[in-house]
């Protein structure tokens, strides 16, 4: 089992491209969230997917979009970027089910906006 | 709405020293409480967990007591190792919820 890996690595953009970040999960876990990391501010989740085809908004949901593509994978999509959403983006996923409620995350993004 | 507070850092020990990190938490009702931790360069993986009042979760010789009556779930461990460098964040899950609540980290640096 691979877990949830997420592409790509590192990302440098420009102020206003566009881009999207790709995750997947091979553990045919129901939930999956996005969280930005950010120094002094630990994480902060961006949006989650309880379920395929449903998608709800987190603490800082404001320049991004989501899709939940089919069970196994979470694209965030950044339509404009800007210098604050420079930061570390994780994907976790969840078996939302039953009594265990630990998230899996993946190795992470590190995008910078110029 | 939930919150959850954690000592600052970095904590900078030499090997085989004790380990406590404090963590408080708000919330309302019975959540559960979660210990993280993020090797340099890694996404974060769960270290331990606690359900309910008084319960402790343990792993890999760290060990944290749910503590109701002073919403507290303080992080310990007996003897360091340089290994254990790491940031190291607590959580808290409401009961049913969907959303994890982080504190802000704490970096821990072992040395020798």
């Amino acid at each position: 089992n691979a877990g949830v890996t997420q592409t790509p690595k590192f990302q440098v953009l420009k102020t206003g491209q566009s881009m999207t970040l790709q995750c997947a999960q091979d553990m045919n876990h129901n939930s999956m969230y996005w969280y930005r990391q950010d120094p002094g501010m630990g994480l902060r989740l961006i949006y989650y997917s309880a379920s395929e085809g449903t998608t709800d908004k987190g603490e800082v949901p404001n320049g991004y979009n989501v899709s939940r593509l089919n069970k196994r994978e979470f694209s965030l999509r950044l339509e404009s970027a800007a210098p604050s959403q420079t930061s570390v983006y994780f994907c976790a996923s969840r078996e939302a089910s039953g009594s265990s409620y630990e998230q899996y995350f993946g190795p992470g993004t590190r995008l910078t906006v110029t | 709405g939930n919150s959850v507070t954690q000592m600052e850092g970095p904590v900078t020990l030499s090997e085989e020293a004790f380990l406590t990190i404090n963590c408080t938490y708000t919330a309302t009702g019975y959540p559960s409480l979660f210990w993280y931790v993020q090797y340099p360069g890694e996404g974060l993986q769960l270290l331990l967990k606690a359900t309910k009042a008084d319960d402790k979760g343990s792993n890999k010789g760290f060990e944290a007591t749910y503590r109701k009556e002073t919403t507290s779930f303080h992080l310990e461990k007996g003897s360091v190792q340089v290994s254990d460098s790491a940031v190291y964040f607590c959580a808290l899950l409401r009961g049913g919820g969907n959303k994890l609540t982080f504190g802000t980290g704490t970096q821990l640096k072992v040395e020798l």
